[in-house]
C-alpha cells in the first residue's frame, strides 16, 4: 500500500519563503508530483520529481528524496494569490496516490 | 487548458437513486480518471481507464461502475446512491502514470 503524510495547515507572509514537506512510503514507486488547488476549484500541475534532488520552476521548486522517502515544495516570493491547497501525489503500479494536502495562507 | 469537461456540475439526488457523470475531453489522452473529494481524505482513485473499453479500480470503487466506449468519454455510474457518496467528483486525462493529469472542474453530488 501507499501512504503519504503532509501538514495539514500552513501560514506565511507575503514575500516570505514558505517549504511544505510531503512524506510516503510505497510499495512502488515511479516519481512524486506536485499539485495546486484553489478553493472550489480544479487542481492544476506544479511539478514533477522522479529523480533525486531539486527542480526549479521559477517560484517554485520541488526536492525529493528517494531514499528517505521525501519530498518538498518551496515556495519563494509568497504572493496572496498563492493562498491554496498543495497536494502530494505519488505514483506507482499506474495509479496515482495523493496526499490529504497542505492549505496555504498567505497573509498580508 | 487541457479540454476536459464534466457534466452535470451539480447535481442533487435522493437515496437509492441511480446517477451517472460524464466526462469528456478532446486532447486524445489515453488515460482517464475518477476521483472523490472529501475532507480529511484528500482526492482518492475511483476507477481508470486505459484505453476504450480497458479499465480497472481504484481504492474506493465499491458502488461505483465505469464504462469507456469512446476515447473522448468516461462515465461514472452510481448504481443506487447513498449518502456517502455525496463528495466532489473529479475526471482527469493523462498520457500514463508518469505523466501530469489534468482535472475537469468537477461535479459537486449531493445524495439525500
Amino acid at each position: 500500500g501507499q501512504n503519504i503524510d503532509q501538514p495539514t495547515e500552513m501560514t506565511a507572509t507575503e514575500g516570505a519563503i514558505v517549504q511544505i514537506n510531503c512524506t510516503y512510503q510505497t510499495s512502488g514507486f515511479n516519481g512524486l508530483f506536485w499539485y495546486q488547488q484553489h478553493a472550489g476549484e480544479a487542481p492544476t500541475f506544479l511539478s514533477y520529481n522522479v529523480l533525486d534532488g531539486l527542480e526549479e520552476k521559477g517560484r517554485f521548486s520541488s526536492f525529493l528524496s528517494r531514499s528517505k522517502g521525501y519530498s518538498y515544495l518551496l515556495l519563494k516570493e509568497l504572493q496572496m494569490k498563492d493562498s491554496a491547497s498543495y497536494l502530494c501525489a505519488v505514483t506507482g503500479f499506474q495509479k496515482l496516490v495523493f496526499g490529504t494536502g497542505t492549505r496555504l495562507l498567505v497573509s498580508p | 487548458d487541457a479540454g476536459i469537461t464534466q457534466s452535470p456540475r451539480h447535481k442533487v439526488t435522493e437515496t437509492g437513486t441511480p446517477v451517472t457523470l460524464r466526462c469528456h475531453q478532446t486532447e486524445n489522452h489515453r488515460y482517464m480518471y475518477w476521483y472523490r473529494q472529501d475532507p480529511g481524505h484528500g482526492l482518492r482513485l475511483i476507477h481508470y481507464s486505459y484505453g476504450v473499453k480497458d479499465t480497472d479500480k481504484g481504492e474506493v470503487s465499491d458502488g461505483y461502475s465505469v464504462s469507456r466506449s469512446k476515447t473522448e468519454d468516461f462515465l461514472l455510474t452510481l448504481e443506487s446512491a447513498t449518502s456517502s457518496q455525496t463528495s466532489v467528483y473529479f475526471c482527469a486525462i493523462g498520457g500514463g502514470p508518469s505523466y501530469e493529469q489534468y482535472f475537469g472542474p468537477g461535479t459537486r453530488l449531493t445524495v439525500t
